[in-house]
């Protein structure tokens, strides 16, 4: 079975500065690998994925998620925070037996202070 | 934007009490899903359909059922809501399975709370 794990809850970040979420993932198969955004009172929106394509994936918005195999991660970062990036943010998981199916994180809620 | 839409989008109703939610599209996209989402806990999967009548449980499918009569509505039901349902549940619809080539467009929510 598949499952992903989030690191923090809650990031606050300063405008301009680094995003770094993380999300590191448990599969005994190659994972698709996804992260979603989630503003508030909205469904959610999917940021990137990956394929196996290439591990370096770039998505909307300026982010960008990096896979990394031996250390079973797939970190979500944006170089440069803006206020309009304060949203829910999601890692999730399929492949294997579970094909089809989303297996989702906990959520890391990101604030952005001015 | 995918055309999914949920109805009701609010609803306060008493423990014991049966509730349907609706979801409808407008896409033609073969693939339904039922999610809720609770603090902690993300989204965790109740049921999903891949094609009329066809359904199938996911992760947390206890007290929950589900209908599919036309490719364009997808229906939760609570046969007795508890408060424990309380969450807010949201439909996603998808062209295919979710995955590599097809992505899981999500609607806008449904806030429920059983008292």
């Amino acid at each position: 079975a598949q499952s992903v794990t989030q690191l923090g809850s809650h990031v606050s970040v300063s405008e301009g500065a680094l995003v770094l979420l993380r999300c590191n993932y448990s599969s005994s198969v190659p994972p698709y690998l996804f992260w979603y955004v989630q503003y508030p009172n909205q469904g959610l929106q999917l940021l990137l994925k990956y394929t196996s394509a290439a591990t370096l994936v770039k998505g909307i918005n300026g982010f960008e998620a990096e896979f990394k195999k031996s250390e079973t991660s797939f970190h979500l970062t944006k170089p440069s925070a803006h206020m309009s990036d304060a949203a829910e943010y999601f890692c999730a998981v399929t492949g294997g037996g579970s094909w089809g199916k989303l297996q989702f994180g906990a959520g890391t809620q990101v604030v952005v202070t001015p | 934007d995918a055309g999914i839409t949920q109805s009701p989008r609010h609803k306060v109703t008493e423990t014991g009490t049966p509730v349907t939610l609706r979801c409808h599209q407008t896409e033609n996209h073969r693939y339904m899903y039922w999610y809720r989402q609770d603090p902690g806990h993300g989204l965790r999967l109740i049921h999903y359909s891949y094609g009329v009548k066809d359904t199938d449980k996911g992760e947390v499918s206890d007290g929950y059922s589900v209908s599919r009569s036309k490719t364009e509505d997808f229906l939760l039901t609570l046969e007795s809501a508890t408060s424990s349902q309380t969450s807010v549940y949201f439909c996603a619809i998808s062209e295919g399975l979710a995955g590599v080539y097809n992505e899981q467009f999500f609607g806008p929510g449904t806030r429920l709370t059983v008292l």
